[in-house]
């Protein structure tokens, strides 16, 4: 299957800094990528819907100047969580959809990136 | 918004046992896809399933897409250590929001040896 990577696969930050993760497809060009976060024992929650040269899509309730994602090309996807807190604490997953012409293609998924804020 | 019910949400079972798990939804979906992740690892793709009816098979993995387009299930035959792992289904929307996908709550599966 296609390949994303997502980078740092952990990263502990202080209360009030800022962390970026990326998230690359490696073999493929992925018009859409999706951000994802993950509480122990519990499914993946989106966050939001990133189309490369656009803003982003959020989910209801996620906060926008929170959580900014950038998808400036069709290989790279940007989540940076601003002014850290100990509650961001959590694990991030990144997915990337292939770009076809067909209408249903698979979601890969990084490595994820565990966040925790201290 | 949209769900998945799946089910069991764990299994304890047997090394060489037979595994079933199954997804259902009130709403209809082009796409059902499942995934296993490992602790500290993203999802990894098992099967994708794109059609009505369609039954795919992946080494000891089989999984269908139901008739309806509402339910899928995932089998997994002569289960090994290797199997554990927390497995979900994942469903593409059919129309508004077909870009996202929903996923079910997992099934956690331990095999005692």
């Amino acid at each position: 299957g296609a390949v994303v990577s997502q980078h740092p696969s952990r990263v502990i930050c202080k209360s009030g800094t800022s962390v970026k993760i990326e998230c690359r497809s490696l073999d493929f060009q992925a018009t859409t990528m999706f951000w994802y976060r993950q509480f122990p024992k519990q499914s993946l929650m989106l966050m939001a819907t990133s189309n490369e040269g656009s803003k982003a899509t959020y989910e209801q309730g996620v906060e926008k100047d929170k959580f900014l994602i950038n998808h400036a090309s069709l290989t790279l996807s940007t989540l940076t969580v601003t002014s850290a807190h100990p509650e961001d604490s959590s694990f991030y997953i990144c997915s990337a959809r292939v770009l076809s012409g067909r209408v249903n293609t698979e979601a890969f998924f990084g490595q994820g990136t565990r966040l925790t804020v201290v | 918004g949209q769900q998945l019910n799946q089910s069991p949400q764990s299994m304890f079972i047997q090394e060489g046992e037979d595994v079933s798990m199954n997804c259902t939804s009130s709403s209809i979906f082009n796409t059902w896809l499942w995934y296993k992740q490992d602790p500290g690892e993203g999802p990894v793709l098992l099967i994708a399933l794109y059609k009505a009816g369609e039954l795919t098979s992946n080494g000891r993995l089989t999984a269908q897409f139901g008739i309806t387009r509402k339910d899928s299930f995932l089998n997994i035959s002569a289960s090994i250590p290797s199997d554990v792992g927390i497995y979900f289904c994942a469903g593409q929307l059919k129309g508004e929001g077909a870009q996202k996908l929903v996923f079910g709550q997992g099934t956690r599966l331990t095999i005692n040896p």
